[in-house]
């Protein structure tokens, strides 16, 4: 069954510390691949997506994701966590099979 | 000069009532969207239209009916509101299934 996993439901990490947040997919189709992020009391926001071409994505506020077919994975990371960055992180994937959802979610603390 | 509006922000209603809540976009999209979140977090993608035809049912109770008088509107009608309804729903639209999506900032619906 086409699925999309986020494995970690809430993660914690120290203000400028490194972050790496885990998405794998499950899909037949070629994936389009996204991230979005919600802060709380308001909807999602687009990070960065992945089509094609280079599998190292920039996206915003400093965000990165890499593309790994051979894992089907597509790991967001950020080199330095800011207190801003706490909120609720999305993976999503979407077909041209009119197929598309999104991970369950993780949930970033960021420490002072 | 809000891209994706819904209206209303909260909704307080009881169980057994008939309730709309209306989305209008402004980005002269052709695909629009209702996802369902729940307490947890989950993010549900109920249904979809693209230029007005639906593309995307996702196995929801028929009381939820989404109706698309124009591209640039989608609205989600509820009848027999029940205590499982209660959620964050949200409309967000994109060019098409595969382009970024841009979402409103939710409708809380609570059901006493």
């Amino acid at each position: 069954a086409q699925s999309v996993t986020q494995p970690d439901i809430h993660i914690t990490v120290s203000e400028g510390a490194s972050l790496e947040l885990r998405c794998n997919y499950s899909y037949g189709a070629t994936p389009y691949l996204f991230w979005y992020v919600q802060s709380p009391g308001q909807g999602l926001q687009l990070l960065l997506k992945y089509f094609s071409g280079d599998t190292l994505v920039q996206g915003i506020k400093g965000f990165e994701a890499e593309f790994k077919r051979s894992q089907s994975s597509f790991n967001l990371r950020k080199p330095s966590v800011h207190w801003s960055d706490a909120a609720e992180y999305f993976c999503a994937v979407a077909t041209l099979n009119n197929d598309m959802r999104f991970g369950a979610g993780t949930r970033l603390t960021v420490k002072p | 000069d809000t891209a994706v509006s819904q209206t209303p922000k909260y909704l307080v209603t009881q169980m057994g009532n008939d309730k709309s809540i209306k989305c209008e976009q402004n980005l002269g999209h052709d695909t629009m969207y209702w996802y369902k979140q729940d307490s947890k977090k989950f993010l549900k993608i109920m249904f979809s239209y693209n230029n007005k035809e639906l593309i995307i049912n996702e196995t929801v109770p028929n009381r939820f009916s989404p109706k698309s008088p124009d591209k640039a509107h989608l609205n989600l009608h509820i009848n027999s509101l029940e205590l499982g309804d209660s959620a964050v729903y949200f409309c967000a639209s994109s060019q098409d299934l595969i382009q970024p999506q841009h979402f409103g900032d939710g409708t809380r619906l609570s059901i006493l």
